[in-house]
């Protein structure tokens, strides 16, 4: 099946600083969404971004479907971004995600 | 709207004994499935239905079983409860995939599950 990595595993940030996580993936894929999990630990959904770029406030996202990979850009992080970023995708005509192991994010004041 | 609801929030088992989470959507979606999210891990594909009647297992479907009796409604079985199956288990559902369709899945907020 599909495999897909993310980096960094765990990043510490002052607040303010801007950060880039990233994922990569081995397949093609129809499907690649980014999620938020909080420290109560609900899944937020950040974006549906299988190709292109959208921004979302202080968040931004790129994925590059040619090169198999996406980008989760974090700019001015404040605490409340504190959590795990997950990556996840499908292929083909299937709905089932497969899930990175997330990127640990730590914002420090 | 309540989108994926999941109960109960909270359980402690004992080993042996059985069980059923449950999950609704009122979105009217094809596609629920379920995963199981262990500490420091991403979230594993349990058991899956495209549709009422129509269920599949994912990566992880020892020990548990599903049904899907309605469009709305998509529990997990846990036949003789196991210290192993101690996670936390989230719910999603979406519309079935389509080529060119958008398909955001959406998840549940978790059911956080002890056996001991």
């Amino acid at each position: 099946g599909i495999q897909v990595e993310q980096s960094p595993p765990d990043l510490i940030l002052q607040e303010g600083a801007n950060s880039t996580l990233r994922c990569n993936f081995s397949d093609s894929v129809n499907n690649l969404q980014w999620f938020h999990q909080n420290p109560w630990g609900q899944l937020i959904n950040l974006f549906y971004i299988p190709s292109g770029t959208k921004q979302n406030g202080r968040l931004s996202a790129t994925t590059v479907a040619t090169e198999r990979y996406s980008l989760l850009y974090i700019s001015s992080s404040q605490t409340t971004d504190s959590g795990v970023y997950f990556c996840a995708v499908n292929t083909g005509t299937a709905s089932k995600l497969t899930f990175g192991t997330g990127t640990r994010l730590q914002v420090t004041l | 709207n309540a989108g994926v609801t999941q109960t109960p929030k909270f359980q402690v088992l004992k080993t042996g004994q059985s069980m059923t989470l449950q999950c609704a959507q009122d979105m009217n979606h094809e596609y629920m499935s379920w995963y199981r999210q262990d500490p420091g891990m991403g979230l594993r594909l349990i058991h899956y239905s495209v549709g009422a009647g129509i269920t599949d297992q994912g990566e992880v479907p020892n020990g548990y079983n599903v049904s899907r009796s309605t469009t709305e409604d998509f529990p997990l079985r846990l036949l003789s409860a196991a210290p192993s199956q101690t996670s936390v288990y989230f719910c999603a559902s979406s519309r079935a995939a389509r080529v060119g369709a958008k398909n955001i899945q959406y998840f549940g907020a978790g059911t956080r599950l002890s056996v001991l």
